[in-house]
């Protein structure tokens, strides 16, 4: 069974562009979550994609912002970028029940704004 | 709000075993996971251990889960260089969204 995927791997910005990311899950799974990671702040949630809804959001700004498709793909999208959304952004995915669920990741997007 | 903390490194040798710590605050959490993350990757689930249970043994790795302290580690033993990687600790205290403790450093010398 294909992993987890995110495209692309590698994105390079200047600041004030938009960004958006793509997450395909394994197959079967409903739930998409993305998450940020740097080294300041580490691993932070953004936000949880269950059925094309929004199912619990973390504690970032509204500048980021995501979708779920039918299919359970999802992409989330960053605007109005600021050099401090340099990170490495990791999607994961999972069958979708919450408490008692195992999330798997993908390999990640490295997003470098200039 | 839930905080996960983790030392930031440890470093043993080749063959030797290794213990990896963490501390939980949310004693909601139903699940604790370790993850394993190798430079340049993402997060490879290793196991994950259910909150009513003491003790899980999967082929090199032993986790231990001490709920009245709210105390997890990780126990890697017979520690290989390929072991070398950063470990997280993480609970699932709200829904589906993970809080990861910071990460630790593991070097494994030859």
């Amino acid at each position: 069974k294909a992993g987890v995927t995110q495209t692309p791997r590698y994105l390079i910005k200047t600041r004030g562009q938009q960004v958006t990311l793509s997450c395909s899950p394994i197959s079967g799974h409903r739930s998409v979550s993305w998450y940020q990671q740097t080294p300041g702040q580490g691993l932070q949630f953004l936000f949880e994609y269950f059925s094309e809804t929004q199912r619990n959001k973390g504690n970032f700004p509204g500048r980021f912002s995501g979708r779920q498709f039918s299919n359970s793909r999802s992409e989330m999208n960053v605007s109005t970028l600021e050099l401090g959304d340099s990170a490495l952004y990791l999607c994961a995915s999972s069958f979708g029940r919450p408490g008692t669920d195992t999330q798997y990741f993908g390999p990640g997007t490295r997003l470098t704004v200039l | 709000g839930e905080d996960v903390e983790q030392s930031l490194f440890l470093s043993v040798r080749e063959g030797d075993s290794s213990v990896i710590n963490c501390t939980y605050t949310d004693s909601s959490s139903t699940y604790l996971y370790w993850y394993k993350q190798e430079p340049g990757a993402g997060l490879q689930l290793l196991t994950y251990i259910f909150s009513n249970m003491d003790m899980k043994q999967d082929q090199r790795l032993t986790v231990l889960l001490n709920k009245k302290d709210k105390h997890l580690s990780l126990r890697i033993a017979d520690t290989q260089t390929g072991d070398s990687a950063i470990y997280f600790c993480a609970e699932n205290a709200a829904g589906n969204m993970l809080t990861f403790g910071g990460g630790t450093r593991l070097m494994v010398k030859p």
